[in-house]
């Protein structure tokens, strides 16, 4: 069975540092792999996806994944953090050919100023 | 254009009341899932509506739970005889197809049980 861990249930980080989001998952196969954040009151974004191919992915709001199968890992990254990007982070994965994802715990931001 | 809706944003029942919870996902998506998130579970998959095929219901926690998706468009989540842990904001998404589609998510029903 599929299974994600996010370590970190906040990270704290100043406004213009850069940002690193833990995630672990567990899954026999190649799986699609998956960022969403979702902001206070409202439903989750999709960030970035990977499927196959380029290990290192490009999101929407500057965010990038690098997926690295050894460490069964795809963090996120982002190299300078705004205040906007407060919010909580989930990671999720999915089986090829499966129709549902299995999310995360979720990592709560908060940027200081 | 417009974005998956659903209603009650808000609802509060009390324990052993049924309700029912609506999703109207975005016109032309034929995938339709429904997630509860919750404080001790985190985001955890309900229920999966592809097309015309038989949902995928290997989430829903028990057989107090349901869901109908009529006309390949509006569906809705119905729980009976509701129970305190049954309190969560119940989030529905649709997509263009399966899991390689992007699935965009409604901004929830939250779902206090007193």
């Amino acid at each position: 069975a599929q299974s994600v861990t996010q370590p970190d249930i906040h990270i704290t980080v100043s406004e213009g540092a850069s940002l690193e989001l833990r995630c672990n998952y567990s899954y026999g196969a190649t799986p699609y792999l998956f960022w969403y954040v979702q902001s206070p009151g409202q439903g989750l974004q999709l960030l970035l996806k990977y499927f196959s191919g380029d290990t290192l992915v490009q999101g929407i709001k500057g965010f990038e994944a690098e997926f690295k199968r050894s460490q069964s890992s795809f963090n996120l990254r982002k190299p300078s953090v705004h205040w906007s990007d407060a919010a909580e982070y989930f990671c999720a994965v999915g089986a090829r050919y499966g129709n549902k994802l299995v999310f995360g715990a979720g990592t709560i931001l908060r940027v200081k100023s | 254009g417009a974005g998956v809706s659903q209603s009650p944003s808000n609802k509060v029942t009390e324990k052993g009341k049924d309700v029912e919870l609506r999703c109207d996902p975005i016109s032309g998506h034929t995938a339709l899932y429904w997630y509860r998130q919750s404080l001790g579970q985190g985001l955890e998959f309900l229920i999966y509506f592809q097309g015309n095929s038989a949902p995928d219901k290997s989430g829903l926690p028990s057989d107090r739970f349901s869901a109908e998706r009529t006309g390949g468009s509006v569906s809705t989540l119905t729980i009976q005889r509701t129970q305190q842990e049954d309190s969560a904001v119940y989030l529905c998404a649709s997509s263009l197809g399966g899991i390689s589609y992007e699935q965009y998510f409604g901004p929830g029903t939250r779902l206090t049980v007193t």
